[in-house]
């Protein structure tokens, strides 16, 4: 099972864009890169995911690599309510939502 | 819309008991996962229901055992409680078997004392 590489924490200021890291050098072909965040006390919250080409959704944008090694999450104007643990996970592209959480990136949004 | 729901939300047995935790899928979803998380730590996976069979399991005893209803509703059960069975366990549903979004509930805190 790939695995991904996550720093432990970050911090930002409130209103400044975010850069959130991971690299997964042993990502194989036909594995999605998706990102999850979890708010303290509740499940983890879906945010976005790709294969290749970078994706923008209403909540964040994903950069992905050209050789698909790393990836990065950005926030493009953190709030308060963005202090959370984000995940980085690569998922197969067939059958399976066995995913590997890794302990994911806590960030701290400063007012 | 109801999203992902869970019962009960906390729990406490004793060691060698037996627990059932129940889980709703979000409407329209067919799939339901399992995940175990230990206080700071990330979600591990136990096991992926789908038409009512198990079609993927993570590194979890047979202790651990589940249920998938026609209705898509599961059932996580365990046997024999260790004191390190204690955590916080979510259900996540989505559609079909791969790759499309896991919504996820807000758990099932067990401890076990």
């Amino acid at each position: 099972d790939a695995k991904t590489t996550q720093p432990n924490s970050m911090e930002s200021n409130e209103e400044e864009p975010v850069h959130l890291p991971c690299n997964h050098s042993t990502i194989s072909g036909t594995d999605y890169i998706h990102w999850y965040r979890q708010l303290p006390s509740q499940g983890p919250e879906y945010v976005i995911h790709g294969l290749t080409s970078n994706v923008n959704n209403r909540m964040a944008s994903l950069a992905i690599a050209e050789d698909r090694k790393s990836s990065t999450l950005i926030l493009h104007r953190a709030t308060l309510r963005d202090a959370a643990v984000y995940y980085c996970i690569l998922g197969h592209t067939s059958g399976t939502y066995k995913y590997i959480f890794g302990t994911g990136t806590r960030l701290k949004v400063l007012a | 819309d109801a999203g992902v729901t869970q019962s009960p939300t906390h729990l406490i047995k004793t060691r060698g008991q037996q627990v059932t935790l129940r889980c709703s899928p979000k409407s329209g979803h067919d799939t339901v996962s399992w995940y175990q998380q230990a206080l700071g730590q990330g979600p591990q996976f136990i096991f992926q229901y789908y038409e009512e069979e198990e079609r993927q399991r993570g590194n979890f005893p047979d202790r651990f055992s589940g249920h998938q209803f026609p209705n898509y509703s599961s059932e996580l059960n365990v046997n024999a409680l260790l004191l390190g069975d204690s955590a916080l366990y979510l259900c996540a549903s989505s559609f079909g078997l791969a790759n499309s979004p896991l919504h996820f509930g807000n758990g099932t805190r067990l401890t076990v004392t």
